[in-house]
């Protein structure tokens, strides 16, 4: 099966800080990522889908400017949360397709943010 | 905006049980639905994804059917075992290949 790793695993960072995570397709060409969000005992929510080579769409209610996110090329998105605060401290994970309807995403294994 | 629920939101079994779970969702306006396997510190492991009215899938001993006219997904997992344990995860497929979950069954399997 496809393999998506995702880095780092786990951050800890002070309040005002920028923190940056790896989303990489190991064996194939990823079309499109996404990016989602799990706060305790809810459902992963999508932030953004990521395009290779064109601007990122977020979702409504997910600031563009705290959640930077780059596609620069078929194997690897970058999130980065900007000028991070507690409210911030959340599961992020990221998965990959070909962008071919009703095929799988693939996903990564997640990182945990935790903002002091 | 596709609304999905998971029931039930947790299940303790004994190993060899047969068990299932409900995906349920109140349109049928979406592209497929995507069942998914997580087990703690992995990533989530596809396990089908499934589009029209009436499929079956299977996988070993986990099976899965689809029902879009009266809204609702089943997955059946025959005699559990104790790596069966795992949260499972509903999700329904927009436009743009996004994925709207569910907020998990989790399954524990006593041996």
């Amino acid at each position: 099966g496809a393999v998506v790793s995702q880095h780092p695993s786990r951050v800890i960072c002070k309040s005002g800080t920028s923190v940056k995570i790896e989303c990489r397709s190991l064996d194939f060409q990823a079309t499109t990522m996404f990016w989602y969000r799990q706060f305790p005992k809810q459902s992963l929510m999508l932030m953004a889908t990521s395009n290779e080579g064109s601007k990122a769409t977020y979702e409504q209610g997910v600031e563009k400017d705290k959640f930077l996110i780059n596609h620069a090329s078929l194997t690897l998105s970058t999130l980065t949360v900007t000028s991070a605060h507690p409210e911030d401290s959340s599961f992020y994970i990221c998965s990959a397709s070909r962008q071919v309807i009703s095929e799988t995403q693939y996903f990564g294994p997640g990182t945990r943010l935790l903002v002091l | 905006i596709l609304n999905v629920e998971q029931s039930p939101q947790s299940l303790h079994v004994q190993e060899g049980d047969s068990t299932n779970f409900t995906c349920s969702f109140p349109s049928s306006n979406f592209y497929a639905l995507h069942w998914y396997r997580w087990e703690t510190a992995k990533s989530p492991e596809a396990l089908f994804v499934m589009t029209l009215n009436g499929d079956e899938k299977k996988k070993g001993r986990i099976s899965a059917t689809l029902n879009t006219k009266e809204g609702y997904s089943y997955l059946y997992i025959k005699g559990s075992q104790p790596e069966d344990s795992a949260t499972y995860l509903c999700a329904l497929e927009e436009y743009g290949n996004k994925l709207v979950f569910g907020a998990g069954t989790i399954l524990r399997v006593k041996s």
